[in-house]
């Protein structure tokens, strides 16, 4: 069974920067195609935030994120990060990895970890 | 950017009852070169992360009850649960996955 758990979320002040990590079992991860970053605001809804194949050659952002959050994989590690800097009160949000099972479809969740932005 | 609107925001149905819900793509996300509509359906219970319900705009994923229905094609598409049961009390988007951003559906609650 495939199972993704990020961890990494926590309260950080306006301008700081958080990373953080999704670990991936049950799957080679190698053999994903890739893998992507959604977040949801407290009460709203679910905005994509970023993809990255595993190969690499494709790396996506959302608009709201660009030049401020990277995503990376280690494949020996099963894991995809999500660097975040200069972190804003809007990216308080609920953070899920999500695999790709190809053709940009995400088809399995992890559980979500909880990034707050306040001073 | 494909931008998604999705309707009702909300819709209460009774037990038994069918509930549909609509969704529109600014942008055709049906691709010619393997004729796949890029569309998803997903159900989001309170607390819970969102699971996937349908792909390719209709294929029901595995362990789905047949209730759940996928339709349309191009820009327009609806989901569709005949018989509504009370676990099916969730908050449901749509997606187009055709290109990046890989936007959503506002979302619909759906309540009894």
């Amino acid at each position: 069974e495939v199972q993704l758990v990020e961890f990494g979320g926590g309260l950080v002040q306006p301008g700081e920067s958080l990373r953080l990590s999704c670990a991936v079992s049950g799957i080679t991860f190698r053999n994903t195609y890739g893998m992507h970053w959604v977040r949801q605001a407290p009460g709203k809804g679910l905005e994509w935030v970023a993809f990255k194949t595993i190969s690499g050659d494709k790396i996506y952002y959302a608009d709201s994120v660009r030049g401020r959050f990277t995503i990376s994989t280690d494949n020996a590690r099963n894991s995809v990060f999500l660097q975040m800097n200069s972190l804003r009160a809007e990216d308080t949000a609920v953070y899920y990895c999500a695999r790709d099972r190809g053709g940009s479809l995400m088809d399995v969740w992890g559980k979500g970890t909880t990034v707050t932005v306040s001073s | 950017d494909i931008v998604v609107t999705q309707s009702p925001n909300s819709l209460a149905v009774s037990l038994g009852e069918r509930a549909t819900i609509n969704c529109w793509s600014s942008q055709s996300v049906l691709y010619s070169g393997d004729k796949k509509n890029y569309f998803a359906w997903f159900q989001q219970k309170p607390g819970q992360p969102p699971k996937l319900l349908i792909s390719w705009a209709s294929t029901r994923e595995s362990g789905v009850p047949d209730r759940f229905s996928g339709s349309g094609s191009g820009t327009d598409f609806t989901l569709t649960i005949n018989s509504l049961q009370a676990e099916d009390v969730a908050v449901y988007y749509c997606q187009q996955y055709y290109s990046a951003p890989y936007i959503f559906g506002q979302g619909t609650k759906v309540e009894i």
